[in-house]
């Protein structure tokens, strides 16, 4: 399965915006890209996903880069409540099981 | 209602105890998982259950016995477990398990709180 890498950890002020980075340069032409992010004493929770476009929620915008290789998930404003760790995932689009492969994950810590 | 139920949230248990983690979803979806999640470390899968039936197990010790009497349950009997086995148990469930193409894309995996155990 082709790998993500991400940033240990990352921090923010409050209100401000946060840019996540995920590197993902063996992704093939069928994988999607979720994000995924985990609360504190939480199970993780669906962010947001795309396969080529960027993409916007109500929780976050997703930026994908022309070549596929990378991402960056938007948070326009940080709040308290958003220190999470954020996964980037990379989901087959084909016969896939619907499997999760976790990476390490970004922890997002928010200063007031 | 978007939720999984996970019972009990605490579970302490000796090496020679047996126990059972129970998961609840009504959304009406037909996949289910079993993760497991050391501390710091992201989850890992263990088992999916697609309608009912088990589709995937990632080479997971038989001292972990999952189970999926109906569409809306799944449980993880325990039996003669290791102190390593220590960590956050998590389930989830998603739609539709043979959605393809863009359906694929949507199979948003939907978690519990995860049940904390601690093998003595």
């Amino acid at each position: 399965d082709a790998k993500t890498t991400q940033p240990n950890s990352m921090e923010s002020n409050e209100e401000e915006p946060v840019h996540l980075p995920c590197n993902h340069s063996t992704i093939s032409g069928t994988d999607y890209i979720h994000w995924y992010r985990q609360l504190p004493s939480q199970g993780p929770e669906y962010v947001i996903h795309g396969l080529t476009s960027n993409v916007n929620n109500r929780m976050a915008s997703l930026a994908i880069a022309e070549d596929r290789k990378s991402s960056t998930l938007i948070l326009h404003r940080a709040t308290l409540r958003d220190a999470a760790v954020y996964y980037c995932i990379l989901r087959r689009g084909i016969n896939a099981g619907n499997m999760l492969t976790f990476g390490g994950g970004t922890r997002l810590m928010v200063k007031p | 209602d978007t939720e999984v139920t996970q019972t009990p949230k605490h579970l302490v248990m000796g090496m020679t105890n047996k126990k059972s983690l129970k998961c609840e979803q009504h959304m009406g979806h037909r996949a289910m998982y079993w993760y497991k999640q050391k501390a710091k470390k992201p989850p890992e899968l263990m088992f999916v259950y697609s309608y009912e039936k088990l589709s995937i197990n990632e080479s997971v010790p038989s001292r972990f016995s999952p189970e999926c009497p109906n569409s809306s349950l799944l449980n993880l009997h325990l039996h003669a477990l290791q102190p390593e086995d220590s960590a956050l148990y998590l389930c989830a469930s998603s739609q539709d398990p043979l959605l393809a193409g863009a359906g694929v894309a949507k199979n948003i995996q939907y978690f519990g709180a995860g049940t904390r155990l601690s093998v003595l």
